[in-house]
């Protein structure tokens, strides 16, 4: 199985920062691997999928990178509405797995 | 617009049973795979299950093998969990949601529905 690492688990941050989330795969998934936003109560919404094409209606701050093993999901600025958790999954076999998520909160 | 709401969830015994239903709109669910996600509460995501479009192929995490099935009706457009065998540990929020049309990465979500095995 392949397994996904994904750091920090939790940052903090303000208003206006860059933001960078890192995964880190077990194994070379090539460029399968997607971004999700969770707020509490909600559903994830993806943001990016294949590793860096961003999901329609997402905001250009948002933007993926990476291939093989070491991907990153950076947000240029963040926004008040950022803040939530964000979670990486990677669909190159199964089973499909989700990094551990990282919560970004308020400085 | 695109839209799946789950149903089903509810409160049951340990070594019980459940069947959680997903209903899709807004696109023809046959060409899409689709996939069942949980959350146990205050817990990360984990995969559970996923479908093909035409219902032949079907994958199971390794905690719910042997216990849970998935199976889809395209004519009603509807995806099914059933879940025998419940242990507490399949306490969560069970999320339904639809494959993006190039593999088996999801793309939209439901609102989720929630077990609770409890005695």
């Amino acid at each position: 199985d392949i397994q996904m690492t994904q750091s920090p688990s939790s940052l903090s941050a303000s208003v206006g920062d860059r933001v960078t989330i890192t995964c880190r795969a077990s194994q070379g998934i090539r460029n399968d691997l997607g971004w999700y936003q969770q707020k509490p109560g909600e559903a994830p919404k993806r943001l990016i999928y294949a590793a860096s094409s961003l999901q329609s209606g997402v905001p250009s701050r948002f933007s993926g990178s990476g291939s093989g093993t070491e991907f990153t999901l950076t947000i240029s600025s963040l926004q008040p509405e950022d803040f939530a958790t964000y979670y990486c999954l990677h669909h190159n076999s199964f089973p499909l797995t989700f990094g551990g998520g990282t919560k970004v909160e308020i400085k | 617009e695109v839209q799946m709401v789950e149903s089903g969830g509810g409160l049951v015994q340990p070594g019980g049973s459940l069947r959680l239903s997903c209903a899709a709109s807004g696109f023809t669910s046959s060409n899409y795979a689709m996939t069942w996600v949980r959350q146990a509460a205050g817990k990360g995501l984990e995969w559970v299950s996923s479908i093909g479009g035409d219902g032949t192929e079907t994958l199971y995490a390794d905690s719910v093998k042997g216990r849970f099935t998935i199976s889809r009706d395209n004519s009603k457009n509807t995806v099914h969990l059933q879940m025998n065998s419940l242990r507490a540990e399949d306490t969560a929020v069970y999320y339904c949601a639809k494959g993006d049309g190039r593999g088996w990465l999801c793309d939209y979500w439901g609102q989720g529905t929630l077990v609770t095995v409890s005695s």
